[in-house]
């Protein structure tokens, strides 16, 4: 079946503008991560989902940035006032099952976002 | 936190050659190791990975050992292919994912 898309793949912002990404997740998939990824750097953890439940969103660098689920399937994710080191890929990742029982992970493509 | 690390950061190897490359992790509690692939402008894939009551796991050119006691562990390609080349990242599990920085892997024909 289809693996998980992400939308737009591009977005240039001028700062201070607010931005939204879209994940869709893989169908069925219960659990749903966001990540931020700066140019030469490992993926960074931001927020994660079980269904439509928020359950850590430790990793978001401040309150401009916002995610949600609202049915359990696809998310989105907010940066209000985009600042120049906003600028990176967000990716988005889906797993079938609960963060406790099934681990793999499958990436989306990510979002390449570009604060000037 | 979980912190880890990852080493080395640039690696050139001949074709046919093998390539290992190590993470080293801070918190006992981590209990997922997965390996990802992500070539150039494309998503990460997962290429193996190993689950904590497990020491070592083999798929065809591509292994990995876990070593609990030590905290590390590390990916082993052996007969490298110029289509290997690639970063490499390693990550670890215990509330959420935590990635290494990642290894340039480059493989030479």
């Amino acid at each position: 079946g289809a693996g998980v898309s992400q939308s737009p793949r591009y977005k240039v912002a001028k700062r201070g503008q607010d931005v939204a990404l879209r994940c869709d997740p893989i169908s069925g998939h219960v659990s749903l991560f966001w990540y931020q990824q700066a140019l030469g750097q490992g993926p960074e953890f931001l927020t994660y989902f079980q269904n439509e439940a928020q359950l850590d969103k430790s990793g978001l660098p401040s309150d401009r940035f916002f995610a949600e689920r609202p049915e359990g399937s696809v998310s989105t994710l907010k940066i209000q006032r985009t600042q120049q080191e906003d600028s990176a890929v967000y990716l988005c990742a889906s797993s079938l099952a609960e963060m406790g029982q099934g681990y793999e992970q499958y990436f989306g493509p990510g979002t390449r976002l570009t604060v000037t | 936190g979980e912190n880890v690390e990852q080493h080395p950061s640039t690696l050139s190897v001949q074709e046919g050659d093998s390539a290992v490359i190590k993470c080293t992790y801070s918190d006992s509690a981590s209990n997922y190791f997965p390996w990802y692939k992500q070539e150039l402008g494309k998503r990460p894939q997962l290429i193996i990975d190993i689950r904590s009551n497990v020491g070592e796991k083999k798929d065809q050119r591509i292994a990995v050992t876990l070593n609990k006691t030590a905290k590390h562990f590390s990916l082993h390609i052996t007969e490298t292919q110029p289509e290997d080349s690639a970063v490499y990242f390693c990550a670890a599990k215990d509330k959420n994912f935590v990635f290494g920085p990642g290894t340039r892997l480059s493989v030479l024909p």
